[in-house]
């Protein structure tokens, strides 16, 4: 059971080039979450799933798109990139929203930096 | 205002010490309450979560919840340098579909 996997690790983007985040989860969770974190700052959400085929924006999506065809993978992905995209993405899942069950697993995280 | 605030620290204790670690939000719907602990240059990992007023142990934390001041804090007994890292409070409103995280507040546990 590997829980949430991302790739890459680490990345290089230049200004105006696009790129895909890969989340995998093997929990069979129905939801899925993308976070940006940056330096000392907590995570802000990007966009969210609550199952296979249903997407929705959180607080910060300007400049991303999210596809979710299967349970188990969630891409993110990067157009344009700006220098304003350099951040830490995590993925999470959850088994439910609310109630038990609903805190989140994360991955490991993918360090993006754009120049 | 935001949804969930922290004090950012860091927050310095002895080895042994109670670390007191606070947390207030905003949105009085919020009805489930977690404490996470991330690493530097690691991902957050859940530590205790809280659902009703009062107190949860669990091992050397403790959460608490207050709902009516709008409230949350964890308690670490007996503080080890292991403990010395960022941790976040995150709130959720069920069927809302989204958590809002703090920014975290930086425990150093001296040896």
């Amino acid at each position: 059971n590997a829980g949430v996997t991302q790739t890459p690790k680490f990345h290089i983007l230049k200004i105006g080039q696009s790129m895909t985040l890969q989340c995998t989860q093997d929990m069979n969770h129905n939801y899925m979450y993308w976070y940006r974190q940056d330096p000392g700052m907590g995570l802000k959400l990007i966009y969210y799933s609550v199952g296979a085929g249903i997407t929705d924006k959180g607080e910060v999506p300007n400049g991303y798109n999210v596809s979710r065809s299967t349970t188990e993978d969630f891409p993110l992905r990067l157009e344009l990139a700006a220098p304003s995209q350099t951040s830490v993405y995590f993925c999470a899942s959850s088994y439910s929203s609310g109630g038990a069950h609903n805190e989140q697993f994360f991955g490991p995280g993918t360090r993006l930096t754009v120049l | 205002q935001k949804e969930v605030e922290q004090n950012s620290g860091p927050l310095s204790v002895p080895e042994g010490a109670i670390a007191s670690l606070n947390c207030t939000y905003s949105d009085r719907g919020s009805q489930s309450f977690f404490w996470y602990r991330q690493y530097s240059g690691k991902s957050p990992e859940l530590i205790m979560f809280i659902y009703s007023n009062g107190d949860k142990e669990d091992g050397r934390f403790t959460a608490q919840l207050n709902k009516a001041s709008q409230y949350v804090s964890l308690l670490i007994r007996d503080s080890q340098p292991s403990d010395s890292a960022t941790y976040l409070c995150a709130v959720n409103r069920y069927n809302f579909n989204k958590f809002y995280f703090g920014s975290g507040t930086k425990l150093n546990v001296k040896p």
